[in-house]
């Protein structure tokens, strides 16, 4: 059964850079596309973007000029990077595969706070 | 950007009752429409893909069906573990959304 787990720093400083790695076992990384998603505390959900395992990419229009997600398939990870980020970054983050069924991690609380 | 309408915003019913959740889109999805379980605390939780294929270990009362623009998840008789935030989630068109949810909870 494939698995996923969020890992990075749970406190991020105003203005800095927001990382995160998604580590995939049970499964490959080929011919799926593999996802972020966040929650601020209370509310719903927020798809952030995905990247195909070739390496393209889609992107949330609200987020596209601070996100970049990457791929590294032969470690099974993929990677979050939110640039220049505010309070309004503090959420949850979860890591998905999208393609066919779907598959979350347990997703990790990264606040943003001085 | 495709907007999902999900109604009603909470449903109050009984275990045994069955629940009928709305998900509307703003155009069409094909059949490219997800449902997400979540429970406070908890990760989002996967129940339906592609409408109504049951992802691994969600057990049958939990259906779903339509197309296009209007789609429904059925739970046929509720358990107490059912109640819970359910979401719709399309990955038809990007950017891939999400809808505000619907609460389900006990009358």
């Amino acid at each position: 059964q494939v698995q996923l787990q969020e890992s990075g720093p749970g406190l991020v400083k105003p203005s800095e850079t927001l990382s995160l790695t998604c580590t995939v076992s049970g499964d490959s990384m080929s011919s799926y596309y593999w996802s972020w998603i966040r929650q601020p505390p209370g509310k719903g959900l927020e798809w952030i973007g995905s990247i195909y395992y070739s390496g393209s990419t889609s992107y949330n229009p609200s987020l596209k000029s601070r996100v970049t997600i990457s791929v590294d398939t032969s470690k099974n990870q993929f990677s979050l990077r939110l640039t220049s980020v505010t309070a309004a970054d503090t959420a949850m983050y979860y890591c998905a595969r999208d393609s066919p069924e779907p598959y979350w991690g347990q997703g990790t609380l990264v606040t943003v706070s001085s | 950007e495709i907007v999902l309408t999900q109604s009603p915003a909470t449903l109050s019913l009984s275990p045994g009752e069955r629940a009928t959740l709305s998900c509307r889109a703003s155009q069409s999805v094909s059949s490219y429409l997800a449902w997400f379980q979540q429970k406070p605390g908890q990760a989002p939780r996967p129940l339906l893909y592609t409408t109504s294929k049951r992802a691994t270990g969600i057990p049958a009362r939990f259906s779903g069906s339509g197309s296009g623009t209007d789609f429904t998840l059925t739970i046929s008789s509720l358990e107490p573990e059912d109640f819970a935030v359910y979401y719709c989630q399309q990955r038809s068109n990007w950017p891939w959304t999400f809808g505000q949810g619907t609460k389900v909870e006990i009358k």
